[in-house]
């Protein structure tokens, strides 16, 4: 089957590090997504990882492990802001991408 | 910038009803979604569609259907509406290009429909 896991929800505190995790398994991969949504909101494009690695974008961060199936995002001095709900999606198959349930980050002053 | 409408951000419809859900994107792309997103359950997809009248069911196709006419314009259709339909409705469009790393979906704002 296809499945990704991550945290139902997280907190932490501003201008702190926070990461938030996601193990997938799926039957094809072309990459893993990060998306932001706020409450009531629509998704929003944050990272895409397809080689093994960090990549850097401002205070945001992912890393990929395909060999373990895992990803992480990494929030770094984070803002009031930031409070969201953070999704993690595969790209698993020609232009189809399945989401995970998404982690609701609260941050804290 | 990439801008995806969604015909109205709450409906309230009856059961049996028979409801349409209409996106449209400026940007041409070839790729339309529809999800619904439930608390604890994430984003399902229910149909998608690759181009101008072609479409594909997702995971949860039951008591939907959808229609492509236009290239700009992806329908969802509840034919007899439910109560276990009541859920945030949200539809994404993507380019075609064979690179998943260029192909990020963009979501329109949502629609949110109660069944009562």
């Amino acid at each position: 089957g296809q499945n990704i896991d991550q945290p139902t929800e997280m907190t932490a505190t501003e201008g702190a590090i926070v990461q938030i995790n996601c193990t997938y398994q799926t039957s094809g991969f072309n990459g893993l997504f990060w998306y932001q949504q706020h409450a009531g909101e629509a998704p929003t494009f944050l990272s895409y990882n397809v080689l093994d690695g960090l990549e850097e974008k401002g205070r945001f961060s992912s890393f990929l492990s395909r060999s373990k199936g895992y990803s992480y995002l990494l929030l770094k001095e984070l803002q009031m802001k930031d409070s969201a709900s953070y999704l993690c999606a595969v790209s698993s198959s020609a232009s189809k991408i399945i989401f995970g349930s998404g982690t609701r980050l609260s941050i804290r002053p | 910038d990439v801008k995806v409408t969604q015909s109205s951000r709450y409906l309230v419809k009856r059961t049996g009803e028979k409801v349409f859900l209409e996106c449209v994107q400026d940007m041409d792309h070839e790729n339309m979604f529809w999800y619904r997103q439930d608390p604890g359950l994430g984003l399902r997809l229910i149909y998608f569609s690759y181009d101008v009248k072609m479409k594909e069911k997702g995971d949860i196709p039951e008591g939907y259907s959808v229609s492509r006419e236009k290239k700009e314009r992806f329908s969802l259709i509840l034919e007899s509406a439910s109560t276990n339909q009541t859920s945030m409705y949200l539809c994404a469009s993507s380019p075609r290009t064979g690179k998943a790393s260029q192909e990020t979906q963009y979501f329109g704002p949502g629609t949110r429909l109660l069944v009562l």
